[in-house]
This record gives structure tokens, sequence and C-alpha cells, in this order.
């Protein structure tokens, strides 16, 4: 299986500020990675997927890159609203791993 | 406009069995894969099933595998999820999720989730 690792945890940070969150995974899987934020109490919303397309109506501020084994989930100027819970998802093969979660707090 | 609403869950002591289902609408079901994901409370995301389009090719997590199955039924436009042998560690909200294709594998949309609490 393919194991999927995020950093950091936890993250804090200040409106305005950029932020860049790290996804590795344990073996190459191409550009086969999607970005989710999830707020507190809601469902998982598909942010950016195949690394680094953006999802239709998901604000320019969130970008991805990366291929292979690591990729970055960045906001480029960080609003009040952006504060969830990120989590990087492999979709190479299965089973379809999440990484464990970085909580935005601003 | 796309939705995918779960309804099934609730309370069930360990070892017994619950049947989830997902209703999808505003698109055409039998085009797309579909999956289940579960979170447990305050943790991270598990996916755990998927089912291709037409019923024939299913995946599973070692978590669930040989106590869970996946099904669809196009017609109706639904997605199931049978539990069997639930153990205190299936507590969760459990999602349906749409899977979509264009140049790598997405999941699109969400529902909102029914929460399974396995308890005696």
């Amino acid at each position: 299986d393919i194991q999927v690792t995020q950093s950091p945890s936890i993250v804090s940070a200040s409106v305005g500020d950029r932020v860049t969150i790290t996804c590795r995974a344990s073996q190459g899987i191409r550009s086969h990675l999607a970005w989710y934020q999830q707020r507190p109490g809601k469902a998982p919303k598909l942010l950016i997927y195949a690394a680094s397309t953006l999802q239709s109506g998901v604000p320019s501020r969130f970008s991805g890159s990366g291929s292979e084994t690591e990729f970055t989930l960045t906001i480029s100027s960080l609003q009040p609203e952006d504060s969830a819970t990120y989590y990087c998802q492999q979709l190479n093969s299965y089973p379809r791993t999440f990484g464990q979660g970085t909580k935005l707090e601003i | 406009e796309v939705q995918v609403v779960e309804s099934g869950g609730g309370l069930v002591q360990p070892g017994g069995s619950l049947r989830l289902s997902c209703a999808a609408s505003g698109y055409l079901f039998s085009s797309y894969e579909m999956n289940w994901v579960r979170q447990a409370p305050g943790r991270g995301l598990e996916w755990i099933s998927y089912i291709n389009h037409d019923g024939y090719t299913m995946h599973y997590a070692d978590s669930v595998r040989g106590r869970f199955t996946i099904s669809r039924d196009n017609a109706k436009n639904s997605l199931s999820l049978q539990m069997n042998s639930l153990r205190a560690e299936d507590t969760a909200v459990y999602y349906c999720v749409r899977e979509n294709w264009r140049g790598s594998n997405y999941f699109d949309y969400w529902g909102q989730g029914t929460l399974v609490t396995v308890s005696s």
C-alpha cells in the first residue's frame, strides 16, 4: 500500500500570510494526487486534483504542485474562511489513501 | 445540481449489521464510479470501498474486506454499503462520494455523511 504523509500536522498563521502544506507519498504516484478542505462538522470539499488543477469555483489563492513523491498545497493570502483541516489523497492505486490531515488555524 | 444523500446510519451492537444507502441525483449515475469514505470521531479520512460504473469491479480497504459489501443499482440511482460483523472501531461518519476523472481521478461530490455508532 502507498503511504501518504502530510506535514505539518498543525499550522498557525495570520490573515494575509502564505502557507504551504506538504504531502509525501511512499512511492511514485505520478500526478495522481488531490487536495481537500474540511471545515468542522462539514463534508470534505475538493480543492485541487491531478496535483495542480484547481477545481471549478475554488479561489485562485489555492494552488498545488509536485509529482511522484512530493507535493505541496499553497494558500497565497490567507482568509479567515480558510481555517479548516486539509487532506491530500493519492489516487494512483488502491487503497486510495489519505494523508493524516493538516489543521490550519488562523 | 449534483447531490448525493446518505441514509441508514444509527446505533448498532457489536457483531451486528447495518445497511447504508446513498441516493444520487442531478447527473447520469450509471456513468460514474462511486466510493465510501469514513471518518471516526476526531480522526482523519479513511477510504473504505469503491465500485465501478457498472457494478462489476469493487475494491475494499483491508479494515473492512470480508465484512462490508458495496453495491449499486443504476436503475434506481442508488449506492449501498452492507456492513456485517460490526466492531467498535467501525464507529464513524460514512460519506458517499462520487469519483470523477479528467486526466486523473478525484472525489468531486461528497454527501453530508451518516453516523454509524457501534456500541453495546
